[in-house]
Order: structure tokens, then sequence, then C-alpha cells
């Protein structure tokens, strides 16, 4: 099956700096990249949708400047924490959905980010 | 907005019993998925379904659309079947979570 991986796959950072994740899709291409936010034993929510070659749309509550996503190749989509604090300590998940086929979509593994 | 449902949300089985895992939604959905996450955090897609009946393995994934329920049964489970299961509903666009199942199969 279709396979998206993310890197790193845990990250721990000091206050301040800031962290790159990166999706990729490695065997199909996505027009399409979500990013998933998951606080311990609560759902997923979702942070913005990432479409290549334009800009994200992002949910409601989740910053933009600080939650900066390129999206800039069919397969590959990033996410930077700026300025991280530890209360953006999470696992961020992406998942790409397939061009072409809007109902299918694969999920990454997740990133796990700790803020010290 | 719709709302996901789960139940049961922990659930403990004996190693070889039958588990079954509910999903209820509250609009029309165009698919539902089944999601396993594994204690690392992983997130490892097992079923997308819009009607009737999926099978992989152990698993068996159901959904009824005009009673906007679908299950998640696992036959013969194992230890490593331990894990949170989520579904996943979706209407285009936007996907929406359920709060997921943790279970625990004990040997």
């Amino acid at each position: 099956g279709a396979v998206v991986s993310q890197h790193p796959s845990r990250v721990i950072c000091k206050s301040g700096t800031s962290v790159k994740i990166e999706c990729r899709s490695l065997d199909f291409q996505a027009t399409t990249m979500f990013w998933y936010r998951q606080f311990p034993k609560q759902s997923l929510m979702l942070m913005a949708t990432s479409n290549e070659g334009s800009k994200a749309t992002y949910e409601q509550g989740v910053e933009k400047d600080k939650f900066l996503i390129n999206h800039a190749s069919l397969t590959l989509s990033t996410l930077t924490v700026t300025s991280a604090h530890p209360e953006d300590s999470s696992f961020y998940i992406c998942s790409a959905r397939v061009a072409g086929s809007p109902r299918t979509q694969y999920f990454g593994p997740g990133t796990r980010l700790l803020v010290l | 907005k719709n709302e996901v449902e789960q139940s049961p949300q922990n659930l403990t089985a004996q190693e070889g019993e039958f588990i079954t895992i509910n999903c209820s939604y509250s609009v029309g959905i165009s698919a539902l998925h089944w999601l396993q996450q594994h204690p690392g955090g992983g997130i490892v897609s097992l079923f997308m379904l819009s009607s009737g009946k999926k099978k992989h393995g152990r698993l068996i994934a159901t959904i009824n659309i005009q009673e906007k329920h679908s299950s998640l049964h696992i036959t013969a489970s194992h230890p490593r079947d331990s894990a949170v299961y989520i579904c996943a509903e979706t209407t285009g666009n936007q996907f929406y979570f359920g709060t997921g199942t943790s279970l625990t199969v004990i040997p």
C-alpha cells in the first residue's frame, strides 16, 4: 500500500528554537496533505490543509505565522514550528490524499515534539 | 458539524477473544476509515469503506449507511493487537475523528 513518511520521528528542542517536520508520500502523488496535532489521550485535531503550489488553509485557532507550512512538490510538505514553546509539545501527524482520489488518505507515522 | 462517537473507550480482552469496536456518526459521509495507533504513536490505516464489509486477515470492518454505524471486529485477538483504534469519517475534504478505543489484549 501507499506509504507516507515523516521525519524526524522524534525531536527535542529548546524553547525559542524552530523545528521543521517533513511529510513525504513515497509512492504516490499527493496534491493535498493534512497536518494534525494530537495531545495525550485526545483525538487528532486538524491544524491545516496543505495544497501543492498554494498557501495552506489553517483551521480556526491555529496561528499561521507560528506553524509554517510549505507544500513545494507533489510528494513533500513541511511543517515548521517557529519559536517553539513547551505548550507546543505534542504529536504531529501528517496525511496525504492521493491525487485524483479524494476519499483516499494515508497517514504518516507521526513526529513527537518535546520542547524543553 | 459531524460528531463521531466510539464505544467502548477502553477494552481489555483475553487472548483469543472476539472483539468488537463500534463507531457512530451523525451526518452522511462519503467514507469511513478505521485507523490503528500503536503505543509509540504511529498510525496505520486499516480500512476505508463506504458500504458493506471489508476483511483483512483477522480484521473485519462493516458499515451500515442507513444507521450511520460502523463496527471493527478482531477475531482470535492477540496481544500485538493492543493499540488505540480510531474511526474517522470524511465528507470530502474534512476528516472527523472519534476519540479512539484503547484495546489491551492480555496473554
